[in-house]
Order: structure tokens, then sequence, then C-alpha cells
């Protein structure tokens, strides 16, 4: 059981618009940064966001990430095939003294 | 370009410890700007953070694993290490070493990943 909950799957089409919730506690998102990873079987995760919501230079602007609270949302515009992958949450918990990442979602385009 | 490789054993017996290394290039790991990071990934699970190590050799460990666990650094190597004790089969995983600025919890550059069977 992950400390972050994401849910396990989303799909949508080609084109469209798709978000990828992350929740957690006041531990840990509340008063934290989060980042998120994208990550295509067999290879190793590539942070796509981190500080909440800024990207690291060669990535798109199609991807975007948000923070309220104790969720934090990664959405992503324009899908195309190529997206399809696992995403990550990740963040530190102040309480456990230990990073934690969300369980995962895969996403699908249709 | 800073790059990361882990090297180190595939297969290990129950019991045994894990033993891995992750040999850092294009850049020195005695940086105070960053930490030195271990995550894995069982097969078809999710990814868990392991632990960081500074480069003075101050560390933080996941705590359901931090009573089996070490994770050292050799700066004239430039490499950093990771020692799982007493293993079963649920540390059967993927191993990845990644770096992680000291300011913010990203891991902006990770090793290729090694997996790591435990089984007799």
């Amino acid at each position: 059981q992950s400390v972050l909950t994401q849910p396990p799957s989303v799909s949508a089409a080609p084109g469209q618009k798709v978000t990828i919730s992350c929740s957690g506690s006041s531990s840990n998102i509340g008063n934290n940064y989060v980042s998120w990873y994208q990550q295509v079987p067999g290879t190793a995760p590539k942070l796509l966001i981190y500080d909440n919501n800024r990207r690291p230079s060669g990535i798109p602007d199609r991807f975007s990430g948000s923070k309220s609270g104790t969720s934090a949302t990664l959405g992503i515009t324009g899908l195309q095939t190529g997206d399809e992958a696992d995403y990550y949450c990740g963040t530190w918990d102040s309480s456990l003294s230990a990073g934690v990442f969300g369980g995962g979602t895969k996403l699908t385009v249709l | 370009q800073l790059q990361l490789q882990e090297s180190g054993p595939g297969l290990v017996k129950p019991s045994e410890t894990l033993s891995l290394t992750c040999t850092v290039s294009g850049g020195s790991i005695d940086r105070s700007d960053y930490y030195w990071a271990w995550i894995r990934q069982p097969p078809g699970k999710g990814l868990e953070w392991i632990g960081n190590i500074y480069y003075t050799g101050s560390t933080y460990y996941s705590p359901p694993l931090k009573s089996r666990v070490t994770i050292s650094v050799d700066t004239f190597k430039n490499q950093f290490s990771l020692k799982l004790r007493s293993v079963t089969a649920a540390d059967t995983a993927v191993y990845y070493c990644a770096r992680r600025p000291h300011n913010s919890f990203k891991f902006d550059y990770w090793g290729q990943g090694t997996l790591v069977t435990v089984s007799s």
C-alpha cells in the first residue's frame, strides 16, 4: 500500500487531455514539493515535473503539474500514442523522514 | 553529460546480502548540492525509495528497510553502494541509482537499472 494514492489507470483518445491525481497528507504533499515521472516499460523513469509545476528542459509544455492542499495533479494535453506509459508522483514525507511514491498510473491512449 | 551505472550480481540467495554499486561519470559525487539515491521496483509493481546518501556520508533510509540497509559512498572512486542484508524473494526487483538535488525532491538523473533476483 503506497503512501501516495494514484488511480491505477486512465485513458483518453489521441489529441485529448487527461489528468492524473496523486493524493497524500499534510506530512508529505501538504508540506513538500511534488515531482512526476514517466516510465515506459523496460526503461528507467524520466523526470517530467518537479517542484509541483516546473518542467525540466526538453519536456514539452503539454505536460503540466499543480498542487492544492494534500493533492497534486499531472495534466497532459494533446495526447499522443507515445505518451502511453506509467506515471508516478513522488515527494518527501516529513513524518517518515523518507521519500515516498504513488503506486503509479497506467495511461492508455485509445 | 552525467551518467550513472549500476553493477553487481543479478542473482542472490535467500538470507544472503545484496550488494550493488553505482558508478557516476561526467560529474563529481562530492558536491554539496546533491544526494545520491537508491530506488527499486519489483516486477510489475511501483517505485520504492530505499534511501539516499550525501557526500559527507550522512544517510536517510526507508523505515521498513532501515534495519537491513546500508548505503555508503566512495568519493575517490566516484561511486556509492547499497547493501541489503537477509534478503528474501520479496527483495527481487530492478534496482536503480539516481541523483537528487539537495534542495528539491526530484530525481533528475537515473541509471538504467539492474535486475536482482533472490532465489536459491
